[in-house]
């Protein structure tokens, strides 16, 4: 059974710092995905990763993906309010298409 | 930018009815899905769809689910015989290929009493 641990579960941080959320899975990957869903409100995708080394970047926020260690990365650079949301990443399985299991999911609370 | 549509936003319903859930996906995709999210908690796959049949589902998805394609638009889940633990926000998801990003739609919060 595939498990996919994120931390921190919850993360406060001041605007202007950097930070770094960690995703780990526990079998053999094709794909990473990183979500970001705001209250009440539905997925908004940031970043579909495919190979190993594999490195995106949008604003702030720059994902990266080791398959050998099974572990991705999403690094905040100089935070601002606006990023405070639920970021989530999900993980398929080698073979299957899109059966995606999410993390637990990391709130980021970005403070003035 | 297109984007997945679902109806209704919010559906209350008595426990041991039945309800459907609606969902029009991107007009060009090819692959559907249907995932819930119970308050606070993760995300978990219910369903895929492709080529009219179901592709792949998880243990959540029991005989008193199914999911239909009942004309090019439209993409439909139902339950037959709601329970309270089926209270969850429920979104539909499409996309074109397998290796690219599902888009989502702004979900259904069911809320069985």
């Amino acid at each position: 059974e595939l498990k996919v641990e994120q931390n921190p579960l919850f993360l406060s941080m001041q605007e202007g710092k950097n930070y770094t959320i960690y995703c780990n899975y526990s079998t053999t990957s094709d794909r990473l995905y990183w979500y970001r869903q705001d209250p009440g409100k539905s997925l908004e995708s940031l970043f579909v990763l495919l190979s190993n080394g594999a490195v995106k970047q949008e604003g702030r926020l720059m994902a990266s993906l080791d398959t050998k260690a099974r572990l991705s990365t999403l690094h905040i650079t100089a935070a601002v309010h606006d990023l405070s949301a639920t970021y989530f990443c999900a993980v398929a399985l080698t073979g299957t298409a899109s059966k995606l299991t999410f993390g637990t999911g990391t709130r980021l609370q970005v403070t003035l | 930018e297109p984007e997945v549509t679902q109806t209704p936003s919010h559906q209350v319903t008595q426990m041991g009815q039945e309800v459907i859930l609606r969902c029009v996906p991107i007009s060009n995709h090819l692959y559907f899905y249907w995932y819930r999210q119970i308050l606070g908690q993760k995300v978990e796959f219910l369903v895929s769809f492709y080529n009219n049949e179901i592709s792949e589902k998880s243990e959540i998805f029991d005989d008193q689910f199914s999911v239909e394609r009942p004309d090019g638009s439209n993409f439909t889940l139902k339950i037959r015989s709601t329970k309270l633990e089926d209270s969850a926000m429920y979104f539909c998801a499409s996309n074109l290929r397998t290796n690219e990003k599902l888009f989502f739609g702004s979900g259904t919060q069911l809320s069985v009493l």
